[in-house]
């Protein structure tokens, strides 16, 4: 059975200040995607990262992922509180299409 | 573009009642996905069809449960005798043929605002 973990499960965080949130997976899968939730509101795409090694940015958000070590992470550089949201990865199982979400990093980030 | 949208948007039932949460995919998508959500978790999947067929009904919970899409397009998720666990906001998403795709952005499944679900 295929297992997300995300961590932390909370960060509160200042402003201009760097943090990374890690996801990790229990089995191979080679797609990823993070998504972002506004409280109240649905999810909203991030990123769809389909390789090892792949790397994709926007703006101050910059994931990545590495299949051998089943760990994807989301780098916030120099936050603002417009990133303050819950932050959910998920993982496509067996190519199924499928996704198995984390239990999402609720992210706060304050003045 | 239009996106995804769900119907009703909230919606109140008394335990054992029968409800109907309605969804209507991105235009030209076949693939659609349902999937719940409760409070501080992550959405869990429910069910994923292909055009008409649901091509993965692993997620639903047990047979009070069903889903269908008759036309390959709106979908509609039926609970009957629910009950006050079923409460959660139920989330909808749909994407491309995956079959047509070569990978990339467009296998991004795209979220719908959901239908709260409550339980009384």
């Amino acid at each position: 059975e295929l297992k997300v973990e995300q961590n932390p499960l909370f960060l509160s965080m200042q402003e201009e200040k760097n943090y990374t949130i890690y996801c990790n997976y229990s089995t191979t899968s080679d797609r990823l995607y993070w998504y972002r939730q506004d409280p109240g509101k649905s999810l909203e795409s991030l990123f769809v990262l389909l390789s090892n090694g792949a790397v994709k940015q926007e703006g101050r958000l910059m994931a990545s992922l590495d299949t051998k070590a089943r760990l994807s992470t989301l780098h916030i550089t120099a936050a603002v509180h417009d990133l303050s949201a819950t932050y959910f990865c998920a993982v496509e199982m067996d190519s199924s299409y499928k996704l198995i979400f984390g239990s999402g990093t609720r992210l706060l980030v304050r003045p | 573009g239009a996106g995804v949208s769900q119907t009703p948007s909230n919606k109140v039932t008394e335990k054992g009642k029968y409800v109907e949460l309605r969804c209507d995919p991105i235009s030209g998508h076949t693939a659609l996905y349902w999937y719940r959500q409760s409070l501080g978790q992550g959405p869990e999947f429910l069910i994923y069809f292909q055009g008409t067929g649901a091509a993965d009904d692993s997620g639903l919970p047990n047979d009070r449960f069903f889903a269908v899409r008759p036309e390959g397009s709106v979908s509609t998720l039926k609970i009957q005798r629910t009950e006050r666990g079923d409460s959660a906001v139920y989330l909808c998403a749909s994407s491309p043929s995956p079959w047509l795709t070569s990978g990339g952005d467009t296998d991004t499944q795209y979220f719908g605002p959901g239908t709260r679900l409550t339980v009384l």
